[in-house]
This record gives C-alpha cells, structure tokens and sequence, in this order.
C-alpha cells in the first residue's frame, strides 16, 4: 500500500532557527495537504499543493511539491515558540478517489 | 473551533467492553472520517462516510464499525476492546472530493480519548 514517510522524526531548534520537514510517498501523488497539531490539540489544515513543482507560501512558511509529484517539503523561517507542534503532510494517490494517507509526522520543538 | 463536535471528550472502559465515539460534522460537509492517534503516533486512517454511504477504507480492525446517519453525524463502535486500542480518536469532516476528485481540506475534531484498562 502507499506509505508517506517524513523526516526528521523529531527537531530541536533554538528560537530563530530555520527547520525544514521533508515529505516522501512511494507511489506519485494527485495532490499533497500539510497539517499542524499542537500538543494536547487536533490537527489543523495549512495548505494544499496539486501542481507539479508548486511552490506556496504562508508569511514564514514556505511548502514545496516535488516535480514528480512523489515529494514536499515544508520549510519555517525563523521559528518562533508559536510553531511548536508536529506537523504531518497527507498526500492523496494519482488517479483521485483514494483515501488521504497521512505521513509519520515531524515533532518541532522550539526552545528561546 | 473547527465546527465539529465529538463527544465523549474522555472516555476509560475495561478490556472486552464495547464503546460508542460520536461525531457531528460541520454544518454542509457531506463525509465523515475517523482516525485513530496512538501515543507519539502519526494518524491512522480507519475509515470514511460519505452521505450515508461508506466511501473509503483504512487500516480498521474487524472489530470495529462506523455509520453515518441521515442527518449526517457519525458514530464509532468499537468492541472487544484490547489495551492496544487506547488512543486518540478524531473525527474530521470535509464537503469531500472536488470536481476533479481531489480530497478538500478535512477539519478535525478535538478527539475522544479513550483509555482501556
């Protein structure tokens, strides 16, 4: 079955840092989305790529979808205490109709 | 607030037992999914309703059921309950697949979790 694996599991960083999460399915995808989870929250919609080397951005967020549409990233800017959580991205396989199948998630933690 | 309610927000039962989790979309959204949430786990897909009707299928165990009602909220069974199913359940609801088939945005609920001792 298709499986979405992120890296790095987990990422300490000082306040002011940038961090970058990376996103990998092993089948292509038809679209990619991107959630964030605070601690003790639910997960809550960023963003969502369908284009081929889609690039969007969110004041200090930037998401990216590879050109073969197998890959994403998401990368923060100068972090803040605000951007702790753990944040998946839940990729939909080609051809539509297929369930979202959400990613290992990476854990962010920022320290001032 | 996402507009999606799920009650119970806690819920602690003993191993064998059979518990209810409900879910109530947002007001127009038209599929139900469920999820479950491990500790330090990623999101499991259990299952989604889509106007009554089941839509897709994840990794849900047999002992486990789901249904969506006509007015459109969603309930979880979950019997013979094992240790192993002590979790996090979310509900997320969305107005399901664009015209192309592409999945729009889920929101989630805040979950029930569920503690089996």
């Amino acid at each position: 079955g298709q499986q979405v694996m992120q890296i790095p599991q987990y990422q300490h960083v000082q306040e002011g840092e940038d961090f970058t999460t990376y996103c990998n399915s092993s089948t292509t995808l038809s679209n990619i989305q991107w959630y964030k989870q605070r601690p003790g929250g639910h997960p809550v919609f960023l963003i969502q790529l369908v284009k081929s080397g889609e690039v969007k951005k969110q004041k200090r967020l930037t998401f990216q979808f590879g050109e073969a549409k197998k890959n994403s990233s998401l990368h923060i800017t100068a972090t803040q205490t605000t951007d702790v959580g753990t944040y998946f991205c839940a990729g939909q396989r080609g051809g539509g109709g297929n369930k979202l199948t959400f990613g290992t998630g990476t854990q962010l933690k920022v320290e001032l | 607030d996402s507009g999606v309610t799920q009650t119970p927000k806690h819920l602690i039962t003993a191993t064998g037992q059979r518990v209810t989790l409900r879910c109530s979309p947002r007001s127009g959204d038209l599929s139900v999914y469920w999820y479950q949430q491990s500790l330090d786990q990623g999101l499991q897909f259990l299952i989604q309703y889509y106007n009554g009707e089941e839509r897709a299928k994840g990794n849900i165990l047999e002992r486990f059921s789901a249904q969506q009602f006509p007015d459109l909220h969603s309930e979880l069974n979950l019997s013979s309950l094992e240790l192993g199913d002590s979790a996090l359940y979310f509900c997320a609801s969305s107005v399901s697949t664009s015209v192309e088939g592409i999945y729009n945005e889920q929101f989630f609920g805040p979950g029930t979790r569920l503690t089996v001792l």
